[in-house]
């Protein structure tokens, strides 16, 4: 089964930084790959998603973007943060439709 | 997409069964999940249904669906303080497959 790495695990940054969280995976090939956001409270929000290398769909306008360089690879970056990008931070992975998305254990990102 | 729907917080004596409730938005969903979140943790696959279920046991956890009324139920038997967590309902849609999550519902499980 696959194993989906996040890094780091907390991140504290001022406003005005820019942003860079990693997502890989192991144990699959070509899985579809999603950044989802909590923020504080608990809904998840689905920002990104990939069905393939350089393929980003993105679900809410922001001030966040997305890359997919490599086949296991997700990248979430900003140039700018902002105070309400802060919130915990997800990488999802699926593998085929048929299966269920499973989670990295995030990045908690705090903005100050 | 639009609300997947729960009730926000549960509290059961430990021993005793919970039900945790959701309502879902997209018939055309092909599964539906439910995941726990301890806290400051990430994401853990509980279970799922497949939409052309209306039962799914396994163990303690039984997940009925009702299609018609868009409604997913998640009974855990046998209530353990370890089961104190938030619990999401999430349905599956687009062609992406990405997830519409509920706001989770907090169980507490008291001694």
């Amino acid at each position: 089964s696959q194993t989906i790495h996040q890094w780091p695990a907390t991140l504290v940054q001022p406003v005005g930084s820019p942003l860079s969280l990693e997502c890989t995976v192991e144990g699959t090939s070509n899985p579809n790959l999603y950044w989802y956001r909590q923020a504080a409270g608990r809904g998840l929000q689905l920002l990104f998603y990939s069905v393939g290398i350089g393929q980003i769909s993105s679900e809410v306008p922001q001030n966040l973007s997305a890359s997919r360089p490599q086949d296991r690879q997700f990248i979430l970056s900003s140039k700018k943060l902002l105070l309400s990008d802060s919130g915990f931070y997800l990488c999802a992975c699926l593998t085929s439709g048929d299966q269920p998305q499973h989670f990295g254990d995030g990045t908690r990102l705090s903005i100050l | 997409g639009e609300d997947v729907e729960q009730s926000l917080f549960l509290s059961v004596r430990e021993g005793d069964s919970s039900v945790i409730n959701c309502t879902y938005t997209d018939s055309s969903s092909t599964y539906l999940y439910w995941y726990k979140q301890e806290p400051g943790a990430g994401l853990q696959l509980l279970t799922y249904i497949f939409s052309n279920m209306d039962m799914k046991q396994d163990q303690r956890l039984t997940v009925l669906l009702n299609k018609k009324d868009k409604h997913l139920s998640l009974r855990i038997a046998d209530t353990q303080t370890g089961d104190s967590a938030i619990y999401f309902c999430a349905e599956g849609y687009g062609s992406g497959y990405a997830l519409n999550f509920g706001k989770g519902t907090s169980l507490l499980v008291t001694p």
